[in-house]
């Protein structure tokens, strides 16, 4: 079956601008995590939602920072006025449960953000 | 700030060899998970370890979660290339929901 898929893999931006990062999670998952990762890091947590609810958003570094998930299904990231600092990996993953011991999470293939 | 330290960062070692990667923190976690990732790619679950002192293998790796729940280790018997890749280890919470990365070891096996 289909894995995690995210859009567009690659993004280049000019700095002040605003970019949209999409995650398409495995079907029939209900969380969904994002995370940023720079490289030969491990991804940094940044907010993750149990259907369509955000539970967590302490990991967005500040209010340019949003994401949504409206249906319980796709989710959107985005950065508005972006900054040089803002060039990472951008990683999404999903899980079948919203928690357990066993609540694995499988990650999507990232999407690069390069801001000017 | 890193809640989960790894080390070595980085290690590079001949085919044949063993190998312990650690993974510390001076935070108690309700499970430890470990995850493999290749370049390009997204990280993959290892494994899962829940309990104090918990030890799981998985072929050549063995897993050990320490007995207070705060480090876990992971040893490779006789590493081979396929080996080669960034192993990363990530805490749970209490929901076993937020996860938390370590920072992530670098794996190299030469042939």
């Amino acid at each position: 079956g289909a894995g995690v898929s995210q859009s567009p893999r690659y993004k280049v931006t000019k700095r002040g601008q605003d970019v949209a990062l999409r995650c398409d999670p495995i079907s029939g998952h209900v969380s969904l995590y994002w995370y940023r990762q720079a490289l030969g890091q491990g991804p940094e947590f940044l907010t993750y939602f149990n259907y369509e609810a955000q539970q967590d958003k302490s990991g967005l570094p500040n209010d340019r920072f949003s994401a949504e998930r409206p249906e319980g299904s796709i989710s959107t990231l985005t950065i508005q006025r972006t900054e040089q600092r803002d060039s990472a990996m951008y990683r999404c993953a999903s899980s079948y449960r919203t928690s357990g011991l066993n609540n694995e999470q499988f990650f999507g293939p990232g999407t690069r953000l390069t801001v000017l | 700030t890193q809640l989960l330290e790894q080390s070595p960062q980085f290690l590079s070692i001949q085919e044949g060899e063993n190998l312990t990667v650690y993974c510390n923190s001076s935070s108690v976690f309700s499970s430890l998970q470990w995850y493999r990732q290749e370049p390009g790619e997204g990280p993959v679950l290892l494994v899962t370890v829940v309990t104090g002192g918990e030890v799981k293998k998985l072929k050549r790796l063995t897993f050990q979660f320490g007995d207070a729940r705060k480090d876990s280790s992971l040893h490779i018997t006789a590493a081979q290339p396929g080996d080669t890749g960034l192993y990363l280890c990530a805490g749970a919470g209490n929901n076993f929901n937020k996860f938390y990365f370590g920072s992530g070891t670098k794996l190299n096996v030469k042939p």
